[in-house]
């Protein structure tokens, strides 16, 4: 069974550029969360979709967006890039309808996007 | 809100020697805990995860972690590390009161083992 796939794996963009980012969980996941991660921030929540709907939304500015599509492939994008948004950028998916079911997230490789 | 913390943020040890790393999360009346290991440039895989049941929970590569409940902690345990452990570990933790809740993350604790 793949796991979870991110694309690409490395990104480089300059200041004021826009970035989308790719994820494609795992096959009958339909739980989508992306996270940011930074040395002094941590892993810090962004968002989460669920059947094509956002659920959960942490707090980022309205730069940073996502969707998910109808095969449960999600998408992140970040506009006018800062310097500050240089990260590891990691997708997880999970089976879990509710989290009071099987709630184990299924992490991807992460891209790594540096903005100079 | 949940919150989590990892008491140290790195954590030295020689290679067979045993090692804890330490969790503590806020309080709730129920919760899902996991611990995570990252390897450099990686995304993260699961160690273990304690939903329900026994509070000693036993995970892949000879980790294991023990919920206890009056002292909000979920600390992970392996009785002899290897090289190979060298990884940054982070505990998480998801609210069941009020459901789907993201999982929250400490801030990690990096692990070095030295042969």
């Amino acid at each position: 069974k793949a796991g979870v796939t991110q694309t690409p794996r490395y990104l480089i963009k300059t200041r004021g550029q826009q970035v989308t980012l790719s994820c494609s969980p795992i096959s009958g996941h339909r739980s989508v969360s992306w996270y940011q991660q930074t040395p002094g921030q941590g892993l810090q929540f962004l968002f989460e979709y669920f059947s094509e709907t956002q659920r959960n939304k942490g707090n980022f500015p309205g730069r940073f967006s996502g969707r998910q599509f109808s095969n449960s492939r999600s998408e992140m994008n970040v506009s006018t890039l800062e310097l500050g948004d240089s990260a590891l950028y990691l997708c997880a998916s999970s089976l879990a309808e509710r989290r009071t079911m099987n709630t184990e997230a299924f992490f991807g490789q992460g891209t790594r996007l540096t903005v100079v | 809100a949940q919150s989590v913390t990892q008491l140290d943020s790195q954590v030295p040890v020689f290679e067979e020697a045993p090692v804890e790393l330490r969790c503590n999360y806020s309080s709730s009346v129920s919760v899902y805990l996991f611990w995570y290991v990252q390897y450099p440039n990686q995304g993260l895989q699961l160690l273990l995860k304690y939903l329900s049941g026994s509070t000693l929970v036993k995970g892949i590569n000879g980790f294991e972690a023990e919920f206890n409940k009056s002292q909000t902690s979920f600390h992970l345990r392996k009785p002899s590390v290897h090289i190979s452990d060298t990884a940054e570990y982070f505990c998480a933790v998801s609210d069941l009161i009020r459901g789907n809740t993201p999982l929250v993350f400490g801030k990690g604790t990096r692990l070095s083992v030295i042969a």
